[in-house]
């Protein structure tokens, strides 16, 4: 079936710096999403991107589309410790249009950030 | 408003008990969602729920069993679990199945004695 590879698998960072994460896909995908998950919460949706080539900000968070429609990447400036978490991709793609709001999911990025 | 509840945030059941799971929506979302998370891994669909009937079980075992009462509540009874099925149980809701940005309740730590 279809896949999302996340990279990288976790992140150790100091306070203040960037991030980047990215998801990648063998096949195309209609819509991309990104969500943060806290420890013993749920996730949390930061960012919906649904055109090839959007570039999408919420607050320090930025996230695009890739223009291939099969990759995605999502951007933290100057991070923070409350940033800590596990960031997931996920998506929708073309095989599965029509199956009922089924989103596959990337395996996760989980930051950690030394104040 | 974009809050899902779940009841109870913790829950400790033996192999024979029956409980059961509990999520609720107010945003007038059509499309609502069991998932199961293991720690650190993303998210498993289990079932899905479009207009309170069910359109996606995923194979799940019948120890699990969903019920939608209403457009706004999805319950996941449970019986005769098993250890392995110690997780993170997450309800989630979105606009309708069309509609792929869901929004995800706290989840329901689950352990099984």
């Amino acid at each position: 079936g279809q896949q999302l590879n996340q990279s990288p698998q976790s992140m150790f960072i100091q306070e203040g710096e960037d991030v980047s994460m990215n998801c990648t896909s063998s096949s195309i995908f209609n819509t991309w999403l990104w969500y943060k998950q806290d420890p013993g919460e749920g996730p949390v949706l930061l960012i919906a991107l649904y055109k090839a080539g959007e570039l999408t900000s919420n607050g320090r968070l930025t996230a695009q589309f890739g223009i291939t429609r099969k990759d995605s990447f999502l951007n933290i400036s100057a991070s923070i410790p409350s940033d800590v978490g596990i960031y997931f991709c996920a998506g929708q793609g073309l095989r599965s249009y029509n199956q009922g709001g089924k989103l596959i999911f990337g395996q996760g990025t989980e930051l950690s950030v030394k104040p | 408003d974009t809050e899902v509840t779940q009841t109870p945030k913790h829950l400790v059941m033996g192999m024979t008990n029956k409980k059961s799971l509990k999520c609720e929506q107010h945003m007038g979302h059509r499309a609502m969602y069991w998932y199961k998370q293991k720690a650190k891994k993303p998210p498993e669909l289990m079932f899905v729920y479009s207009y309170e009937k069910l359109s996606i079980n995923e194979s799940v075992p019948s120890r699990f069993s969903p019920e939608c009462p209403n457009s706004s509540l999805l319950n996941l009874h449970l019986h005769a679990l098993q250890p392995e099925d110690s997780a993170l149980y997450l309800c989630a809701s979105s606009q309708d199945t069309s509609t792929y940005e869901q929004y995800f309740g706290p989840g329901t730590r689950l352990t099984v004695t």
